[in-house]
């Protein structure tokens, strides 16, 4: 994951919203992914945003999406103690007409206190 | 779709011991990862198959990792001997072709820990 980068830690009060920012690396990826990860499970796709969209909203959840600087985002409203988890970016590898590999961030630790 | 599953949850072993995980990928999932997950390191890809065929293999970390896909529906990930340094998360991920509005679907994990 060393070429989709993201912080590594973030600290939130409960309510407040969250922001965690990733930069990608491949212009031509199709979809980029934000995956949560709670302590002890696997990886579960939260959301996801097509390439050629700059804002997607589900709930909660606000992804942004700036091509021009490779810049992604997830921001959480009202931010509860159950979104603590790591949070990973992702990127399509289009490496193949047919599918693409996904390339991982480091994940950012999301800690929201009350 | 029970999803991906993995077993065992969780493996205790000794060094030098074989070591096998295994993965039952989502029925007509065309890709099956093997990823590895430590603090050090983040998430690792070590090896993927596309309809059984391994295609990359080159993150596996040396010899004593092998993996195989003997049918469409399941996979094994194989360490022998097993070191203490293999300790980690080991996640099996499965895909459809075009990923996607789905991207890939995680497993559980198996948790290794070599004594």
């Amino acid at each position: 994951g060393e070429d989709v980068e993201q912080s590594l830690f973030l600290s939130v009060r409960e309510g407040d919203s969250s922001v965690i920012n990733c930069t990608y690396t491949d212009s031509s990826s199709t979809y980029l992914y934000w995956y949560k990860q709670e302590p002890g499970a696997g990886l579960q796709l939260l959301t996801y945003i097509f390439s050629n969209m700059d804002m997607k909203q589900d709930q909660r959840l606000t992804v942004l999406l700036n091509k021009k600087d490779k810049h992604l985002s997830l921001r959480i409203a009202d931010t509860q103690t159950g979104d603590s988890a790591i949070y990973f970016c992702a990127e399509t590898l289009m490496t193949t007409d047919s599918w693409g590999k996904l390339q991982f961030g480091a994940g950012t630790q999301v800690v929201v206190t009350p | 779709d029970a999803g991906v599953i993995q077993s065992p949850r969780h493996e205790v072993t000794e060094m030098g011991q074989e070591v096998t995980l295994r993965c039952k990928p989502i029925s007509g999932h065309d890709y099956l990862f093997w990823y590895r997950q430590t603090m050090m390191r983040g998430l690792e890809l070590l090896i993927y198959f596309n309809n059984n065929v391994p295609i990359d293999d080159s993150g596996m970390p040396e010899d004593r990792f092998s993996a195989k896909m003997p049918n469409a529906s399941f996979s094994t990930l194989k360490i022998q001997p097993s070191e203490p340094r293999d300790s980690a998360v080991y996640f099996c991920a499965s895909s459809q072709a075009r990923i996607g509005d789905y991207g890939y679907t995680f497993g559980s994990g198996t948790r290794l820990t070599v004594v």
